[in-house]
């Protein structure tokens, strides 16, 4: 199993809000991404970063911005929310540790996000 | 550019019916393949995996196998139950990038 956590789970928030979810790895992994997912849809990368101080735009446009201060932590952050905004982001890591050929990329538990 | 095309959904079985899920992929090199299961209002769980040709990757019951020729990993299981009603993911990754490309998704529920 993987250690990649992310917090709040659930959040429900008014228009014009500034929010940060948070996204913290405990196995060292160097590379961490966030996608985006409506429901029962597809699945989109809107970030990613290789390392400390290393950050990349995904796929798909995203308003959000992240930081990568430390190599445990990609906090996601919306400036100011809109109700376009409303859907699940996920975070993502994979790196090499012992277990993990390298290539594998494992999830968080999601965060839904709710702009009212 | 790559991608990851998978059978639509929904797909519904009773209980110990057997399972496939078709898909197939369009990369240049060898890349790893993945099968991610979403059960509702969680996040991607890691099912299996293969990492080259012919290789097949396994986990609770559910296989799949990794053909070149004809650019598959088909997800299939034998007996399915209730408690594997989920969305099922086809992905993957070509080596040096480390981005994972995902199919759209198959959504599967089993009857009791």
């Amino acid at each position: 199993e993987a250690d990649i956590y992310q917090t709040p789970r659930y959040l429900v928030i008014g228009t014009g809000k500034k929010i940060t979810l948070e996204c913290s790895q405990t196995m060292g992994h160097d590379k961490m991404y966030w996608y985006q997912q409506d429901p029962g849809m597809e699945l989109h990368l809107i970030h990613y970063s290789y390392g400390v101080n290393s950050t990349e735009k995904g796929d798909l446009s995203s308003e959000s911005t992240v930081s990568r201060i430390r190599t445990e932590h990609f906090p996601l952050t919306l400036e100011s929310a809109r109700p376009s905004h409303t859907s699940q982001y996920l975070c993502a890591s994979s790196g090499w540790n012992r277990g993990n050929s390298g290539n594998t990329i494992y999830f968080g538990e999601g965060s839904w996000l709710t702009v009212v | 550019g790559d991608s990851v095309t998978q059978m639509e959904g929904p797909v519904t079985l009773s209980e110990e019916a057997f399972l496939t899920i078709n898909c197939t992929y369009t990369a240049t090199g060898y890349p790893s393949l993945f099968w991610y299961v979403q059960y509702p209002g969680e996040g991607l769980q890691l099912l299996l995996k293969a990492t080259k040709a012919d290789d097949k990757g396994s986990n609770k019951g559910f296989e799949a196998t990794y053909r070149k020729e004809t650019t598959s990993f088909h997800l299939e299981k034998g007996s399915v139950q209730v408690s594997d009603s989920a969305v099922y993911f086809c992905a993957l990754l070509r080596g040096g990038y480390n981005k994972l490309i995902f199919g759209a998704g198959t959504r599967l529920a089993v009857h009791p």
